[in-house]
């Protein structure tokens, strides 16, 4: 398995563009993360999905951030505008719910977005 | 409030040395705690996951421990390879109708040669 895909691995934009970012779980697995990473707040839980169902996005800053999951193998997470604030990594994870016991996460190598 | 607090914030030791890593929480009610490498540029990796009843758990020459009572969790690393230098993270999770995962900033490892 190739593992979780993330595209772009790079981002730059200018402040005010919309900017949207992808991610291709792993095949079989029911669960997908956004995270977010940076030098001052470390990672921090965005949303999460299971079964392509938003489950949590309590962690999901304001309006202009916004994740869809279309079907078990896709998901974006937009920001329209960006803000130079938003200049982070964005991580996606995926992971299968083992019955009885803690799931197994994985994450994909990100996306480092800089807004000018 | 959940938190999940690490120390050092930054921990530097010579190859072949062994260190401990700290982590400390008040996530309640509890169901597991994580320890992530997270080498630099790419996502984090797990190295271990350990249950309430569980208090040791070892991964080669990783090898956590869990005090539930107390709320504490160490990281063990044997005999330090260059290869480890990377940030350690410590997750908790607390059951729910949804799953909070709470984690904590991280200790950032160099191994000097």
């Amino acid at each position: 398995d190739a593992g979780v895909i993330q595209s772009p691995r790079h981002e730059v934009t200018e402040m005010g563009q919309e900017v949207t970012l992808r991610c291709k779980p792993i095949s079989g697995h029911d669960y997908l993360f956004w995270y977010r990473q940076t030098m001052m707040r470390g990672l921090e839980l965005l949303i999460y999905f299971n079964n392509n169902v938003p489950i949590d996005d309590s962690g999901m800053p304001e309006d202009r951030f916004s994740a869809k999951m279309p079907n078990a193998s896709f998901s974006t997470l937009k920001i329209q505008p960006s803000e130079p604030r938003d200049s982070a990594v964005y991580f996606c994870a995926s992971s299968r719910k083992l019955a009885g016991g803690p799931y197994e996460q994985y994450f994909g190598p990100g996306t480092r977005l800089t807004v000018t | 409030k959940n938190q999940v607090e690490q120390s050092p914030q930054s921990l530097i030791i010579l190859e072949g040395k062994n260190c401990t890593l700290q982590c400390n929480y008040t996530v309640s009610p509890f169901s597991n705690l994580r320890w992530y490498k997270q080498d630099t540029g790419r996502g984090p990796v797990s190295l271990t996951i350990m249950t309430f009843s569980e208090n040791t758990k070892s991964n080669g020459r990783y090898t956590a421990t869990l005090d539930a009572d107390t709320k504490q969790s160490s990281l063990h690393i044997t005999a330090s390879q260059l290869s480890d230098s990377a940030s350690y993270i410590c997750v908790v999770t607390s059951p729910g109708r949804d799953d909070k995962i709470i984690f904590g900033k991280g200790t950032r490892l160099h191994i000097l040669p």
